[in-house]
């Protein structure tokens, strides 16, 4: 079953307003990435954390990773329209050896009403 | 840009049938994945590959799906017999693995759908 959680499933917001998705695992993640889809199409890559505590801004996006690298978070300031789409965080984790898994979480469907 | 090609775009066929997906990552990738996406489970991890050799297949349904490399410019998805509930967008990504993995880079995927 799923290992890596997102809250909220769905979020519906007016322009402007402030949007963030929370992502927490199971167990512990060697590094964590995010991801965004839009609607018909395919993940896109938009960051990778991988130190304890780290905060990323990108433009308007803030992610942050928990210190004990089991809970990550993306914050949008001010959505635009072109935020609309599906956030996906996924968590890398070592499963021994050679083994890592990325394994994605439930994502966040955000829908921006101009 | 170098992208990830999958091939067919969209795969209709009838219950029984077998079905084939190919997926070409990115030269110079070492690392393949198949993701299957729908609804109710979200992105779920079917099966991944590095340097070709399968490391782990556990969400796949062994009884019905399989996963090849070929070679380095082919991974394949093969389900036979295919069923209803086996309908779902699936996409295959690849990256960079050394220490940990570089950000993964989809194809456009292969809507299949099974009646």
């Amino acid at each position: 079953g799923q290992q890596v959680m997102q809250i909220p499933q769905y979020q519906h917001v007016q322009e402007g307003e402030d949007f963030t998705t929370y992502c927490n695992s199971s167990t512990t993640l060697s590094n964590i990435q995010w991801y965004k889809q839009r609607p018909g199409g395919h993940p896109v890559f938009l960051i990778q954390l991988v130190k304890s505590g780290e905060v990323k801004k990108q433009k308007r996006l803030t992610f942050q990773f928990g210190e004990a690298k089991k809970n990550s978070s993306l914050h949008i300031t001010a959505t635009q329209t072109t935020d609309v789409g599906t956030y996906f965080c996924a968590g890398l984790m070592n499963y021994g050896g050679a083994t890592n898994k990325l394994i994605f979480g439930t994502g966040t469907l955000l829908a921006v009403q101009p | 840009d170098a992208r990830v090609t999958q091939t067919p775009r969209h795969k209709v066929t009838e219950m029984g049938q077998e079905v084939t997906m190919r997926c070409q990552p990115i030269l110079g990738h070492n690392t393949v994945f198949w993701y299957r996406q729908t609804m109710m489970q979200g992105l779920e991890l079917l099966a991944y590959f590095r340097n070709r050799a399968p490391l782990d297949d556990s969400g796949m349904p062994k009884d019905r799906f399989s996963a090849e490399m070929p070679d380095a410019t082919l991974a394949t998805l093969k389900i036979q017999p295919s069923e209803p509930r086996d309908s779902a967008v699936y996409f295959c990504a690849s990256g960079l693995t050394n220490s940990g993995i570089s950000p993964l880079h989809f194809g456009n995927g292969t809507r299949l759908t099974v009646t």
